[in-house]
């Protein structure tokens, strides 16, 4: 039963350098998104994706890219990392149909550092 | 102007007995949805309540309920009983309209922490 799988679950960088971080799920969801949470503050959004091969901006999407090639992934992108991305990022989705309660169900997070 | 407001940082809770904890929302839209997460120490976000715009009547899931009042904008979470398992940070979000990718809005979240 795995719902929504998140890889890595840590990392550390060093600034610019850059890494993807793989969302995965097995729920044949149609919408799936990104979100950063910062100490103190909810999630902010980032990007996300109302089908595969679809993507769009969220709140904060400086710094940032993704891709759904694949319906079941969502990859985001860190092309040169800096420190302001050090975050906690969660992945979520949620299926398509009109009559759910549109919940959104989340990955464990990532915990990244950028030094 | 903040679409979610989440007004309590920190809360204290006797076990076993009721909590409420604050949530006042912004919007325009005729239709959106209302949700609660929670968040233990343990990092994941957990699904907990929902409540849709039009519903008549408060949502209740187990021992949450959601104190929905429309006209004040407010969808305060209650909790019932509480354990020692409820320790934990919970948001509150919203879906506003029909937006195109359903997107949720989120509060600043509230730590609630259970003494025994």
């Amino acid at each position: 039963n795995a719902g929504v799988t998140q890889t890595p679950k840590f990392r550390v960088l060093k600034t610019g350098q850059s890494m993807t971080l793989l969302c995965a799920q097995d729920m044949n969801h149609e919408y799936m998104y990104w979100y950063r949470q910062d100490p103190g503050m909810g999630l902010r959004l980032i990007h996300y994706s109302v089908g595969e091969g679809t993507t769009a901006k969220g709140e904060v999407p400086d710094g940032y890219n993704v891709s759904r090639l694949k319906k079941q992934n969502f990859l985001l992108g860190l092309e040169s990392a800096a420190p302001s991305q050090t975050s906690v990022y969660f992945c979520a989705s949620r299926p398509l149909q009109r009559l759910a309660k549109n919940i959104q169900y989340f990955g464990a997070g990532t915990r990244l550092s950028v030094l | 102007a903040q679409k979610i407001t989440q007004t309590q940082p920190g809360m204290f809770v006797q076990e076993k007995e009721a909590v409420t904890l604050d949530c006042t929302y912004d919007t325009s839209d005729q239709s959106y949805g209302l949700f609660w997460y929670k968040q233990p120490s343990s990092g994941e976000m957990i699904f907990l309540i929902y409540q849709g715009s039009y519903d008549e009547q408060n949502a209740t899931e187990g021992r949450y309920s959601l104190n929905f009042q429309k006209a004040r904008k407010s969808a305060n979470l209650v909790i019932s009983a509480s354990q020692l398992g409820d320790s934990a940070m919970y948001f509150c979000a919203m879906r506003e309209g029909n937006n195109a990718g359903n997107m949720l809005t989120f509060g600043g979240g509230t730590r609630l922490m259970v003494k025994p």
